[in-house]
């Protein structure tokens, strides 16, 4: 049964610092993998999206994403994080938008 | 940009009523689906439309929820008899093939009371 990981509930960073946030997934074969961003009082919006290809692809907002087959992990990553980048961050696996299975979220909290 | 539309942000109803949630799609696409979160707790697919009827539903979906394009524009996700457990963020998404990446609207907080 496929299954989506994050195991950081919340983490907090100090601005300009650097972020990853943890994905992994179980799946039969290989999935499209999505991050999404959630606001407070928003609805989710699409970070980044691996479907196939370099497995290293680059998102909106200054995001980038790994998808690593051996560790099936999917992690998401950015270099230097604005105090607009804290929100909920939920990473998505699936075969197709009927099949998708979302991530329990992690909670960015930014430092000044 | 084109956004998905989501009306009213907040509904508030009594246990045992009918609540109908409203989405405007984006206008080119072909998919659309309604999601649900519960508060703390993860995304969930709820059913997925296509072609003027259901293609997928998952097993949340049961008898008392039914879907609806009533006309060109609109999508909606009727309740039927609310319980106190159906107290969510319903999400309405659209896309514009089956597989291409979901474009959401900013939710409909229901709370049944």
């Amino acid at each position: 049964a496929q299954s989506v990981t994050q195991p950081d509930i919340h983490i907090t960073v100090s601005e300009g610092a650097s972020l990853e946030l943890r994905c992994n997934y179980s799946y039969g074969a290989t999935p499209y993998l999505f991050w999404y961003v959630q606001s407070p009082g928003q609805g989710l919006q699409l970070l980044l999206k691996y479907f196939s290809g370099d497995t290293l692809v680059q998102g909106i907002k200054g995001f980038e994403a790994e998808f690593k087959r051996s560790q099936s992990s999917f992690n998401l990553r950015k270099p230097s994080v604005h105090w607009s980048d804290a929100a909920e961050y939920f990473c998505a696996v699936g075969a197709g938008n009927n099949d998708m299975r979302f991530g329990a979220g992690t909670r960015l909290t930014v430092k000044p | 940009e084109p956004e998905v539309t989501q009306t009213p942000s907040h509904q508030v109803t009594q246990m045992g009523q009918e609540v109908i949630l409203r989405c405007v799609p984006i206008s080119n696409h072909l998919y659309f689906y309604w999601y649900r979160q519960i508060l703390g707790q993860k995304v969930e697919f709820l059913v997925s439309f296509y072609n003027n009827e259901i293609s997928e539903k998952s097993e949340i979906f049961d008898d008392q929820f039914s879907v609806e394009r009533p006309d060109g524009s609109n999508f909606t996700l009727k309740i039927r008899s609310t319980k106190l457990e159906d107290s969510a963020m319903y999400f309405c998404a659209s896309s514009e093939t089956e597989n291409s990446p979901l474009h959401f609207g900013n939710g409909t907080r229901l709370t049944v009371t």
